[in-house]
């Protein structure tokens, strides 16, 4: 089954700083890869995805790369502020079922 | 639009009872729901995939006969955790996607407890 690797589990940046979150999975297969992102007590919500037939994807502050080559895959947040602290997930599926597996989170810290 | 609203947001029970969560996809028909286990600052525990009008597919490990999952409708999904035990004392969400999308939305969770 696919296994997706999350690094860093923990990341503190200031704000106005850039932050990137890396993640790397195992299926050659998996072809969608959505981020979440999950303040505390509250539910994940989807902030982004790429498909595997796209290399980048923008959305304002927030960006994903993807390598397809190396099977990994990243967000940047550009310009951080402090209401992007939160727990951020990724996560790859495949085509099919689209049964996705996730990362095992990041804590992104943003301090004023 | 894609929202999913589970139901409660928190519950109490006494060991041996069963408890029902409900997830709704509210403007969208949810072919295929998810349901998660979270604890604490960890991440996101697939426990089974649920199919509209089929049994859902449980992950290695998760019982069952003790979680019970019935996808009726297109749009209601629900999960019986059967018999609770303190250890059954976690947060499990649900997420939902749209028939022909790849896009999963959650719900907001429900917090259980076992007393």
């Amino acid at each position: 089954g696919e296994n997706v690797e999350q690094h860093p589990s923990t990341l503190s940046v200031q704000e106005g700083d850039s932050a990137v979150i890396k993640c790397t999975y195992s299926d050659s297969a998996s072809n969608y890869f959505p981020w979440y992102k999950q303040e505390l007590g509250k539910r994940p919500q989807l902030i982004i995805d790429i498909r595997s037939n796209v290399g980048e994807k923008k959305d304002q502050r927030i960006a994903v790369t993807l390598n397809k080559t190396a099977k990994h895959f990243s967000l940047h947040i550009t310009e951080t502020q402090p209401e992007d602290s939160a727990v951020y997930f990724c996560a790859a599926s495949s085509g099919g079922s689209y049964i996705p597996t996730f990362g095992r989170g990041t804590s992104l810290i943003v301090h004023p | 639009g894609a929202v999913v609203s589970q139901h409660p947001s928190w519950v109490i029970c006494k060991s041996g009872t069963s408890v029902k969560i409900e997830c709704r996809s509210l403007d969208f028909q949810a072919t295929t729901m998810f349901w998660y286990r979270q604890f604490p600052k960890q991440s996101l525990m697939l426990m089974a995939t649920s199919n509209e009008g089929s049994k859902a597919t449980y992950e290695q490990g998760v019982e069952k006969d003790k979680f019970l999952i019935n996808h009726a409708s297109l749009t209601l999904s629900t999960l019986t955790v059967t018999s609770a035990h303190p250890e059954d004392s976690s947060f499990y969400i649900c997420s939902a996607r749209a028939t022909g999308r790849t896009e999963a939305f959650f719900g907001q969770g429900t917090r259980l407890t076992v007393v």
